[in-house]
């Protein structure tokens, strides 16, 4: 079946620019992840989406950064006034589960690739 | 708060080689642990997943143990091919408060042929 999906798989934008990053979870799957990863560093959770609960924001790094998710579908992460530092691939994982207690499979997809100049 | 550390960094072995990649963490309350290969420009490949109440998981010639007690987890790959070049991450899933995985930074492997 159908993996993650992720749009565009790269981005150049300017400094101070809005970008906007795509990604299509697993059909069924509930739960979604962001995750950011910058060069030579290890992968950094950014947000969590599970259903209809209020999203877990602890990990983006500023108020630059926002996502949204419709119902148990679509996500879009959005970074306003893009900084140099933001550039990184940021990944997105779904599984069919998450919650405190679930020990569900994450499946991630093939990232976008943001370079801010 | 929950780190996970990677060793070696890097590693080159020649074709035909058996290997083991450590990875470590810092609070053994974890709901699992998953291995994933990363190639260049790619995203993540879900390799072996052990969940908490498990010691290991085998996947053809990957083999993933997990001592949960002492907070390590080894991934030992045999008869190694150039195929298997790829930067190898270990994840956690912390058993407390949050849901996101924590990565080591991985192991970047080369097999030479």
């Amino acid at each position: 079946g159908a993996g993650v999906s992720q749009s565009p798989s790269n981005k150049v934008t300017e400094k101070g620019k809005d970008v906007e990053l795509r990604c299509d979870p697993i059909s069924g799957h509930t739960a979604l992840y962001w995750y950011r990863q910058r060069l030579g560093q290890g992968l950094e959770f950014l947000i969590y989406f599970q259903g209809n609960s209020a999203p877990d924001k602890s990990g983006l790094p500023s108020d630059r950064f926002s996502a949204e998710r419709t119902g148990e579908s679509v996500s879009t992460l959005t970074i306003q006034r893009t900084q140099q530092e933001d550039s990184a691939v940021y990944l997105c994982a779904s599984s069919l589960r998450g919650g405190d207690r679930s020990s569900y499979e994450q499946y991630f997809g093939p990232g976008t690739r943001l370079t801010v100049t | 708060k929950q780190e996970v550390t990677q060793i070696p960094a890097a590693l080159s072995v020649p074709e035909g080689e058996n290997l083991v990649l450590n990875c470590s963490f810092t609070d053994s309350a974890i709901y699992n642990l998953q291995w994933f290969r990363q190639d260049p420009g790619k995203g993540l490949t879900s390799l072996l997943l052990i969940q908490s109440s498990q010691r290991e998981q085998t996947s053809g010639r990957l083999n993933a143990s997990l001592d949960k007690s002492s907070g390590r987890s080894t991934l030992y790959i045999a008869a190694s091919q150039p195929g298997d070049s790829a930067t190898y991450l270990c994840a956690v899933r912390p058993g407390k408060a949050g849901t996101a995985l924590i990565f080591g930074k991985g192991t970047t492997l080369s097999v030479s042929s």
